[in-house]
């Protein structure tokens, strides 16, 4: 089935620093998704985003499907922002099953 | 407010015991997803349902087992076949392929 791999695993920044995770996986995939999980084990999605760019305030989002990889950018980073973030594909080749990375853990130091 | 529900929010298991976990959810989705969370690891799916009165395995599915009876509940059985139970369970729902998923709060389970 589809690797997923995140990187970097951790990241501790201070506030108002900005950040970008990676997201890169090993086969063609339905779409991609990006989320964050609260330190209190909450997860929202963030983005939907099998292909292109989106933005939504000081987050944004690319997805370069032909490369097999996606960026989630962090500007002026809040301590709110800590937690860990999550890519997570659709395997197509698996029932479009739904394959989670181990996520990119951000502590944000005020 | 339209969302997915779990409960109970922790729950304790005796060695030998089965244990039911709650996922509702009231945004009209017809697909469903239980996932389990390792401390640091990632999200692993146990089950997942597409349609009422049916369900298929997951990655890891041993141990674990479900029903779909009704569109907006999808309950998870731990039983005592499961050996390592202990992990933070989550519950999803979207409206199918291709769609947003939606999390419940989690459900963290612990073994005597």
């Amino acid at each position: 089935g589809i690797q997923v791999e995140q990187s970097p695993p951790d990241l501790i920044l201070q506030e108002g620093a900005n950040s970008t995770l990676r997201c890169n996986f090993s086969d063609s995939v339905n779409n991609l998704q990006w989320f964050h999980q609260n330190p209190w084990g909450q997860l929202i999605n963030l983005f939907y985003i099998p292909s292109g760019t989106k933005q939504n305030g000081r987050l944004s989002a690319t997805t370069v499907a032909t490369e097999r990889y996606s960026l989630l950018y962090i500007s002026s980073s809040q301590t709110t922002d800590s937690g860990v973030y999550f890519c997570a594909v659709e395997d197509w080749n698996r029932d479009d099953k739904i394959i989670f990375g181990k996520g990119t853990r951000l502590h944000i130091l005020p | 407010d339209g969302g997915i529900t779990q409960s109970p929010k922790y729950l304790f298991r005796k060695e030998g015991q089965n244990v039911t976990l709650s996922c509702e959810q009231n945004l009209n989705h017809d697909a469903m997803y239980w996932y389990r969370q390792d401390p640091g690891q990632g999200l692993r799916l146990i089950y997942y349902s597409q349609i009422v009165n049916d369900f298929q395995k997951g990655d890891i599915a041993e141990g674990y087992s479900v029903s779909r009876e009704k569109k907006e509940s999808f309950p998870l059985t731990v039983t005592s076949a499961q050996k390592n139970p202990t992990a933070f369970y989550l519950c999803a729902s979207n409206d199918g392929i291709g769609e947003t998923q939606y999390f419940g709060p989690g459900t963290r389970l612990l073994v005597l």
